[in-house]
């Protein structure tokens, strides 16, 4: 199965940086690395994708290593909104993707 | 432009019962993928619709089944109901139409109980 390796949790404070990161030694080259997340009570939502280079979005940034196997999500500001749980995906078929755990992040005020 | 919808939010059933379960993509997406989360098993996908034939499946017994109308509206169906059925259900659209991935967006999901 293509599912990637996250820790179960990370905590951090409010208006630091994030970083979330994302082990997918197994990946193949044509893979895409997706990251979504799911507040509290709600559907998830997507958040970045990227293949081989970094990506940057409103919403985060994403940094993919040289050789593709781990990524690293980062949020630049910590806000309290931003506690959820984060998913690093393989993108395995179109439209089908692969949950894993996730990380639970916790943000302190 | 209206978000994803799922109705009902929250069903009750027993064992041995059947449910069906409705999705309205956004407006203009015409894939739609239901997924089942669990607290064991996580979030795990069922299937996906486009122009009203399943594109892909997941590992699920054949309980569960899905369609999608001509208007891109979803249904998914769970027969003979057992207690591990009960989960979250979410539905997510998408304007993909390929081979492409396109972001997804989710539902609130329908909270099925089975007693």
């Amino acid at each position: 199965d293509a599912k990637t390796t996250q820790p179960n949790s990370m905590e951090s404070n409010e208006e630091e940086p994030v970083h979330l990161p994302c082990n997918h030694s197994t990946i193949s080259g044509t893979d895409y690395i997706h990251w979504y997340r799911q507040l509290p009570s709600q559907g998830p939502e997507y958040v970045i994708h990227g293949l081989t280079s970094n990506v940057n979005n409103r919403m985060a940034s994403l940094a993919i290593a040289e050789d593709r196997k781990s990524s690293t999500l980062i949020l630049h500001r910590a806000t309290l909104r931003d506690a959820a749980v984060y998913y690093c995906i393989r993108l395995q078929g179109a439209q089908k993707l692969v949950f894993g755990q996730g990380t639970r992040l916790t943000i302190n005020p | 432009k209206a978000g994803v919808t799922q109705t009902p939010r929250y069903l009750i059933k027993t064992r041995g019962q059947q449910v069906t379960l409705s999705c309205s993509p956004i407006s203009g997406h015409r894939s739609v993928s239901w997924y089942q989360q669990t607290p064991g098993q996580g979030l795990q996908f069922l299937f996906e619709y486009f122009s009203e034939t399943q594109r892909n499946k997941g590992n699920f017994p054949g309980r569960f089944s899905g369609r999608q109308f001509s208007n891109s509206r979803s249904e998914m169906n769970v027969s003979t109901l057992e207690l591990g059925d009960s989960a979250l259900y979410l539905c997510a659209s998408s304007t993909s139409s390929g081979r492409s991935y396109n972001e997804q967006f989710f539902g609130p999901g329908t909270r099925l109980t089975v007693l």
